[in-house]
């Protein structure tokens, strides 16, 4: 199955942790996204990357980082930095440069809570 | 800038009924469009979408969606409901001349009661 995968799909954290959210896509897509979902206001885009060892900050990306170090693969870290940290994350990506009209493909998302 | 308005946070229906979920956009020049849907605890699936040409866009399960430029609209429609079609849709706007943002609106929560 070609696709998009998460992991994990439930992760809590703790006051002052750093945790590390995975995303592996096997679409052999060049771009990659992570968007941050809270009710009622969307999806906010946190980084991008169009390309391997390349990545762009996107409107919310203080207190995130992000590698991209292979094409499959985009994990985002969430660091103690960021101080509302519980959100519903998703990773996506399309087949090329992020200004075409294509389309983008979800993986399921991973729900992060602050304990 | 771009932007993205859904002005209904629910819409509610009858099965069987005719759905319509609305959505309006601020875009420079030409944008591309799409709708996604979301169910409970998943990611956004993607719907259909408007690059150029028939104003009428058919995708998914039975979907469509009218671009309207003189009024800046996309509303997605369906003919005829189903329970199953219950989830969150979102509306969205690239602006190809503003590089690599797509613009998510806030969601519409579409509720088909049997």
């Amino acid at each position: 199955d070609g696709g998009i995968t998460q992991s994990p799909k439930y992760l809590f954290r703790k006051e002052g942790q750093n945790v590390t959210l995975s995303c592996e896509q096997n679409l052999n897509h060049d771009a990659m996204y992570w968007y941050r979902q809270d009710p009622g206001q969307g999806l906010r885009l946190i980084y991008y990357s169009q390309i391997v060892n390349d990545f762009q900050k996107g409107d919310i990306a203080e207190g995130y980082s992000v590698s991209r170090e292979k094409k499959e693969s985009f994990p985002l870290t969430v660091t103690s930095a960021q101080k509302n940290p519980t959100a519903f994350y998703l990773c996506a990506s399309s087949i090329d440069r992020p200004s075409s009209y294509n389309e983008q493909f979800f993986g399921p998302g991973t729900r992060l809570t602050v304990l | 800038a771009q932007s993205v308005a859904q002005p209904e946070d629910q819409v509610n229906v009858a099965e069987g009924n005719p759905l319509t979920v609305k959505c309006t956009y601020s875009a420079s020049g030409n944008p591309y469009l799409f709708w996604y849907v979301q169910y409970p605890n998943r990611g956004l699936q993607f719907l259909l979408k408007y690059i150029t040409g028939d104003n009428l866009v058919k995708g998914s399960y039975g979907f469509e969606a009218e671009f309207n430029k003189s009024q800046t609209s996309f509303h997605l429609k369906k003919p005829s409901a189903l329970v199953s079609d219950s989830a969150l849709y979102f509306c969205a706007v690239r602006d190809p001349a503003g590089g690599f943002k797509t613009i998510f609106g806030a969601g519409t929560r579409l509720f088909v009661k049997a």
